[in-house]
């Protein structure tokens, strides 16, 4: 398995722009989850999926903001219009859960390698 | 509300010198705790997790409850080791971590 794989890798854009960043998680692993990465505050939940649903999207900072999960391979999360503040590496990551409930031990996150944004 | 709470944003040790990365946390539950690192230009990574008791790459961690800490220790820092760190609180009502804001750890030679 190639683990989670994030597109792209990097990107510049000028403020106002549209931004999408792309993730496929693991096969077979139900939840996935967006971070975002600063020097100030760190490694911030923005929102998770499981099983293709959006369960806590909290963390989204406002309506500029928004994700989706159309299958079970594939999430996306855009920034309309973007902002220099928004500048940041994006995470995705994944993890397998069974049941309604996360049993014990299944809370482990697998990442990918993350997108750098830079909104000038 | 859960709360992860690393207080030191560097930690610069010589190589060879015991290291230690405070964790705190804020749980009202039962808490699962985890480490992951970030090497620099790739992933984060899990490191080890409280519920394993395990040792990683010569690190351990323990929970206490009593003083909600989860400090990641290191008998003999190695070059390395330099990294970013991250320690992790879930629960087994939320999927989600909360990560607490890092750790950059620096071995010198």
């Amino acid at each position: 398995d190639a683990g989670v794989i994030q597109s792209p890798r990097h990107e510049v854009t000028e403020m106002g722009q549209e931004v999408t960043l792309r993730c496929k998680p693991i096969s077979g692993h139900n939840s996935l989850f967006w971070y975002r990465q600063t020097m100030m505050r760190g490694l911030e939940l923005l929102i998770y999926f499981n099983n293709n649903v959006p369960i806590d999207d909290s963390g989204m900072p406002e309506d500029r903001f928004s994700a989706k999960m159309p299958n079970a391979s594939f999430s996306t999360l855009k920034i309309q219009p973007s902002e220099p503040r928004d500048s940041a590496v994006y995470f995705c990551a994944s993890s397998r859960n069974r049941g309604l409930r996360p049993t014990p031990g299944a809370n482990v996150l697998t990442f990918g390698a993350g997108s750098r944004l830079t909104v000038l | 509300a859960q709360r992860v709470t690393q207080p030191e944003k560097l930690l610069s040790v010589f190589k060879g010198a015991p290291v230690e990365l405070k964790c705190n946390y804020s749980y009202s539950g039962s808490p699962e705790l985890f480490w992951y690192v970030q090497y620099s230009r790739q992933r984060l990574q899990l490191l080890l997790r409280h519920i394993s008791r395990e040792s990683i790459k010569g690190f351990t961690a323990d929970l206490n409850k009593g003083e909600t800490s989860f400090h990641l220790k290191k008998p003999f820092a190695q070059e390395e080791d330099s990294a970013m760190y991250y320690c992790a609180l879930g629960d087994t009502g939320r999927r989600a971590l909360t990560f607490g804001s890092g750790t950059r750890l620096q071995v010198q030679p």
